[in-house]
């Protein structure tokens, strides 16, 4: 498949190690939050979702933390797995208005 | 179906040639999302529907481009003389709800163009 960026950072991680993926973001508005990853080739694909009245919120295998202070999101993937390898992006919304996509990070997990 | 679909999935068009991209949304989904993702970036929104109607065309780059639901169901991105700067992969989503995209939102693998 092809590829969706050339030129991300990449963050590179040891199989069964812990990934934390950040995102600054913009708009202190910005009330709610997703993550989606992208695998080559594919559409992105939800992960985890937040609103701006949390700061912490866990799915399975990952958790979004939530600074509003310093306009900052991150996802944490535990017990990162080769199925994670993708490019993760981080969006916000501002209520009523579209998302807002971040420029990605490509995830490699190393075996 | 099972999810959203998207055709062509790749597509090469000569500069200044027309072209029309089709959204098949998830079946019973009210809302419709077009978004624009060149290399290496994120994708950028385009225009939005709420079952036939387009209620935000605010991503729209330029009047090449148009986008139509006429049954709330299928949708096409349609892109005049194309040029250079179209090449990108085109994303359409679909949502069961009818208000802006969320988690809820599906997408499909997209539709690569080159414009050569």
């Amino acid at each position: 498949g092809e590829s969706v960026g050339l030129h991300l950072p990449t963050l590179s991680v040891q199989e069964g190690d812990n990934s934390i993926i950040n995102c600054a973001y913009s708009n202190s508005a910005s009330d709610y939050f997703i993550w989606y990853k992208q695998e080559s080739g594919k559409g992105p694909q939800f992960i985890i979702d937040i609103r701006s009245n949390m700061d912490k919120r866990q799915g399975q295998r990952v958790t979004v933390l939530l600074n509003k202070t310093v306009k900052h999101l991150s996802l944490q993937i535990a017990a990162t797995q080769p199925g994670d390898s993708a490019v993760y992006f981080c969006a916000e919304n501002n209520y009523g208005q579209n998302f807002v996509f971040g420029p990605g990070t490509r995830l490699s997990v190393l075996p | 179906g099972a999810g959203v679909s998207q055709s062509p999935r790749y597509k090469v068009a000569k500069r200044g040639q027309d072209v029309a991209l089709r959204c098949d949304p998830i079946s019973g989904h009210v809302s419709l999302f077009w978004y624009q993702q060149a290399l290496g970036q994120g994708p950028e929104f385009l225009t939005y529907f709420q079952n036939e109607a387009q209620l935000d065309k605010s991503g729209l780059p330029s009047d090449r481009f148009f986008a139509e639901r006429p049954e709330g169901s299928v949708s096409t991105l349609k892109i005049q003389r194309t040029q250079q700067e179209d090449s990108a992969v085109y994303l359409c989503a679909s949502s069961l709800e009818g208000r802006v995209m969320s988690g809820s939102a599906f997408f499909g693998q997209g539709t690569r163009l080159t414009v050569v």
